[in-house]
Formats: C-alpha cells, sequence, structure tokens
C-alpha cells in the first residue's frame, strides 16, 4: 500500500534535548512538508522540500532543522532552541510544488510533548 | 501573503440532514487550488474535496460539494445527509507554494 508514515505516534522529550520526528512515504512523491498543529489553530509550515538535498523555510522554522537525503524520508529535528515544541506535528508528501500538483496527502501524524 | 479565514468554530447538524461550512479567502494568485480536509479524532488529516480555481463548475464527491465563488473569494463546503461518521474537524485550505490553513470548524452530528 502506498502511502506516509511517521513514527513514533508519541514523543515524550526532557528540556534541552534535540529529538528526531521520523516521515517516510513511498507515493514516490517529489515534495514533502512539516507542519505544526497546536490546539485550536490550523496547521502551520515548518519546512517543505521540493527535491533531494533541497529544502525551505515555512513560516515557523526557528527551532526547527531537516533533511532530504533521499526522495523517500524527511526528517524533522526539534532542536533545544525551540521554546514551545510540545504539538501535534503533521508530515504531508505532494507529486510537486504549487498550484497545479499541490494536493498534499498526510501522514498519521506525531505528538512530542516537552518534559 | 494568503489568508483563509473560517468564521464557524463549531456547527452542529442533526444525522440525515445538510450543513454548510464556511470558508473566505484572500490571495494574489490567479491560478490557485482550494481544499477541504477532514480531521477526525484520530487526527488523521483526510481530503475531502478540491476545487481548481480556474473551472467554474463547482466540485462534488459523493454527499460533499463546494459553492465556489471566485469573485466573492468564499469556498463553503455542503454535507448532505449527514451521518455520524462526519464528526471531525474541517480544514479549508488554500494553495501557494505550500498549503494555507484556516483554523478550522468542529462540526457535532448528533443522532
Amino acid at each position: 500500500d502506498g502511502g506516509i508514515t511517521q513514527s513514533p505516534k508519541y514523543l515524550f522529550r526532557k528540556e534541552g534535548q534535540n529529538v528526531t520526528l521520523s516521515c517516510e512515504q513511498n507515493l514516490n512523491h517529489d515534495a514533502m512538508y512539516w507542519y505544526r498543529q497546536d490546539p485550536g489553530q490550523g496547521l502551520r509550515l515548518i519546512y517543505y522540500s521540493q527535491i533531494v538535498n533541497d529544502f525551505q523555510k515555512g513560516d515557523i522554522a526557528e527551532g526547527y532543522s531537516v533533511s532530504r537525503e533521499k526522495k523517500e524520508s524527511f526528517p524533522l529535528t526539534v532542536t533545544s532552541a525551540q521554546k514551545n515544541p510540545t504539538a501535534f506535528y503533521l508530515c504531508a508528501s505532494s507529486v510537486d510544488i504549487g498550484r497545479l500538483h499541490g494536493t498534499q496527502y498526510f501522514g498519521p501524524g506525531t505528538r512530542l510533548t516537552v518534559l | 501573503a494568503q489568508t483563509v479565514t473560517q468564521s464557524q468554530p463549531e456547527m452542529s447538524v442533526q444525522e440525515a440532514e445538510t450543513v454548510t461550512l464556511s470558508c473566505t479567502y484572500d490571495t494574489s494568485e490567479s491560478d490557485y487550488y482550494l481544499f477541504w480536509y477532514k480531521q477526525p479524532p484520530s487526527r488523521q488529516m483526510i481530503l475531502v474535496i478540491r476545487q481548481e480555481a480556474y473551472k467554474q463548475q463547482n466540485a462534488t464527491e459523493n454527499r460533499f460539494s463546494v459553492n465556489f465563488q471566485k469573485a466573492a473569494k468564499s469556498f463553503s463546503l455542503k454535507i448532505s445527509d449527514s451521518q455520524l461518521g462526519d464528526a471531525a474537524m474541517y480544514f479549508c485550505a488554500c494553495s501557494g507554494y505550500a498549503l494555507n490553513f484556516g483554523k478550522g470548524t468542529s462540526l457535532l452530528v448528533t443522532p
């Protein structure tokens, strides 16, 4: 089955630690995205990538980092510099960036809690 | 910058009835896509319906249809014959280089 997987489903972190959230897709999509969702809010874009070895900052990139070494994988690292990292994180992918191919499909999400 | 506004934080509908969720957006692009996504309690984001801005015909997907008013920048979602499984958060989104989302409408379906 084609789809997007995210792991782990739940993640707990102590303050001052970096953690990495996994996102893998087997849809052969070129573009991948990371969003953050807070209670009562819509989704806000953290980073996106159009192609391997290239990525761009979204609206709230501070305190986060990403890599795109393989087409299928787009891991997100939440660093200790992120002041309020407790949130629900969603990964998405699409055939291509932008209007014409921009229908995005989402993974099941990771709930990160900072203790 | 794009903005997407959902003015109804919560809506309620009885089973088998029809409900309309509102969405307005603002974009400077001439060509764009609009989406409605559903997020049930599992929190999985599910695509409900997509509208291409250059198409005048309103998109439909089974019980789901949209009323797309391009000049007014309005994109409402109509759910017909509501079912208990329709209860969820519904997000409106507009395409740019990524998606810009509204804050969502929580839909409650009562028996």
